[in-house]
């Protein structure tokens, strides 16, 4: 089946510094990535689409100019969580999903950020 | 608007029990409806989906789940369960043309030997 990959697993990083944590579709081209966020035992909040190529589009109060997003190609995207407050510690996962695969979204294995 | 609810947060069974994991959607025009299980620490794994067909659908681990329109339910069935069941399941919803899929609140199922 498909495989998306993330790395890394599990970072840890000072307050005001920037983290930058990669998804990647292993064996298939990710026309759209999704950028999810989890706090403990709670549901996934969607922060952001990204389609490759363009624009990535946030959802309503994500700021863009704090978690930057990349998708600079059909099995890359990047997510950089810029200066990283102990509040942006939590578990982030990715998604992908090509027109190829009838639209299924797979998800990476997650990432563990905490800032300290 | 489309939603999916569970209104379960948590679900207890004795090993060896038949379990049940409740999901109601709402959403306009058929739903595409899938069921995924988290384990500590980890991505959501797909368990199985439904798109159209057959209202009994099957997938991995022995799990099964019943379309039900006139209710707009999608429960999560197991015959047997097993302690290594035990995890975070979520349900999602997403319209046909490929929109996003919201998931919802997610229930905790505990198996206990």
């Amino acid at each position: 089946g498909a495989v998306v990959s993330q790395h890394p697993s599990w970072v840890i990083c000072k307050s005001g510094t920037s983290v930058k944590i990669e998804c990647r579709s292993l064996d298939f081209q990710a026309t759209t990535m999704f950028w999810y966020r989890q706090f403990p035992k709670q549901s996934l909040m969607l922060m952001a689409t990204s389609n490759e190529g363009s624009k990535a589009t946030y959802e309503q109060g994500v700021e863009k100019d704090k978690f930057l997003i990349n998708h600079a190609s059909l099995t890359l995207s990047t997510l950089t969580v810029t200066s990283a407050h102990p509040e942006d510690s939590s578990f982030y996962i990715c998604s992908a999903r090509d027109r190829g695969l009838g639209y299924e979204q797979y998800f990476g294995p997650g990432t563990r950020l905490t800032v300290t | 608007a489309q939603s999916v609810a569970q209104p379960e947060d948590q679900v207890n069974v004795a090993e060896g029990n038949p379990l049940t994991v409740k999901c109601t959607y709402s959403v306009s025009g058929n739903p595409y409806l899938f069921w995924y299980v988290q384990y500590p620490n980890r991505g959501l794994q797909f368990l199985l989906k439904y798109i159209t067909g057959d209202n009994l659908v099957k997938g991995s681990y022995g799990f099964e789940a019943e379309f039900n329109k006139s209710q707009t339910s999608f429960h999560l069935k197991k015959p047997s369960a097993l302690v290594s069941d035990s995890a975070l399941y979520f349900c999602a919803v997403r319209a046909p043309q490929g929109g996003k899929l919201i998931f919802g609140q997610g229930t905790e199922l505990s198996v206990k030997p």
